[in-house]
C-alpha cells in the first residue's frame, strides 16, 4: 500500500491568483498521477508525473495552467495557475506502485475560486 | 469519450439489501478496478479483477467482467448504512498508463 499526504485539504482563492497543491508518498514509486473532478462529476486525468522528465498532460490540459514538478520519487506539486472560478473542483493526487495494479489517492484537495 | 458508463447514476435501498452496479467500457483493458468515494473525499480501491478472470470476490464485494461484451459489475450484499457513498469503476487500458474512470454511481443506503 501507499500512504499519501495532500495539502491543503481545501482552499478559497481569488481568481487570477495561484494555488499549489503538495502531495507527498511514503514510499517512492515511479508514476504519480493528477486528477480534476468537478461538482457531482467523475474523475478526469490532468497529467502524468514521472520523475526526471516532463509531465504528460492529457487532451485539454496545458503546462502553463497546470504546471507539474516532480523533483523526486516521494513527492510532487501541481499549480493552478490564473484562477477562475471554473477551476473549483477536488484535485486528487494518485500514485501506482506498478503496472497493471491498484491505485492509491490522497485525499484530495477542494478548490473554491471566487 | 474513452470514459465508461456506470448505471445507474443514482441508487437508494433499504439497510440489508444487496446493491449491484454495472460499468460498461469501450476498449481492450489489462485490468478493471472499483472504488469508493466517501463524500468528496480521496478514492478507496475495493477491487481489481484482471482481463481473464471472470468473478472475484472480496468479503460482501463480488465483481464480474465479461469482455466480450465490455461490462462489469459490483454487487454489494447485505448493504449497511456505511456503505453509502459513491462508487466508480476505473479501466486500466491496454497501451496507456492510465486509469480511465466511469461516471459513477451514488448509493444511498436507508436504515
Amino acid at each position: 500500500s501507499a500512504v499519501i499526504s495532500q495539502k491543503p485539504s481545501r482552499d478559497i482563492c481569488q481568481r487570477g491568483t495561484s494555488l499549489t497543491i503538495q502531495c507527498q508518498v511514503d514510499s517512492q514509486v515511479t508514476m504519480m498521477f493528477w486528477y480534476r473532478q468537478q461538482p457531482g462529476q467523475s474523475l478526469t486525468l490532468i497529467a502524468t508525473a514521472n520523475q526526471g522528465s516532463e509531465a504528460t498532460y492529457e487532451s485539454g490540459f496545458v503546462i502553463d495552467k497546470f504546471p507539474i514538478s516532480r523533483p523526486n520519487l516521494t513527492f510532487s506539486t501541481l499549480t493552478v495557475s490564473n484562477m477562475s472560478p471554473e477551476d473549483s473542483s477536488i484535485y486528487l493526487c494518485s500514485v501506482e506502485k506498478g503496472r497493471w495494479t491498484e491505485a492509491f489517492f490522497g485525499q484530495g484537495t477542494r478548490l473554491t475560486v471566487v | 469519450s474513452q470514459q465508461g458508463e456506470e448505471d445507474p447514476q443514482a441508487l437508494s435501498i433499504q439497510e440489508g439489501e444487496n446493491a449491484t452496479m454495472n460499468c460498461s467500457y469501450k476498449t481492450s483493458i489489462n485490468n478493471l478496478q472499483w472504488y469508493r468515494q466517501n463524500s468528496g473525499r480521496g478514492l478507496v480501491h475495493l477491487i481489481l479483477i484482471r482481463s481473464n478472470e471472470r468473478e472475484k470476490h472480496s468479503g460482501r464485494l463480488r465483481v464480474t467482467l465479461d469482455t466480450s461484451k465490455k461490462s462489469s459489475s459490483l454487487l454489494i450484499t447485505a448493504s449497511r448504512a456505511a456503505d453509502t457513498a459513491s462508487y466508480f469503476c476505473a479501466t486500466d487500458i491496454k497501451g496507456a498508463q492510465k486509469l480511465v474512470f466511469g461516471q459513477g454511481t451514488r448509493l444511498t443506503i436507508n436504515p
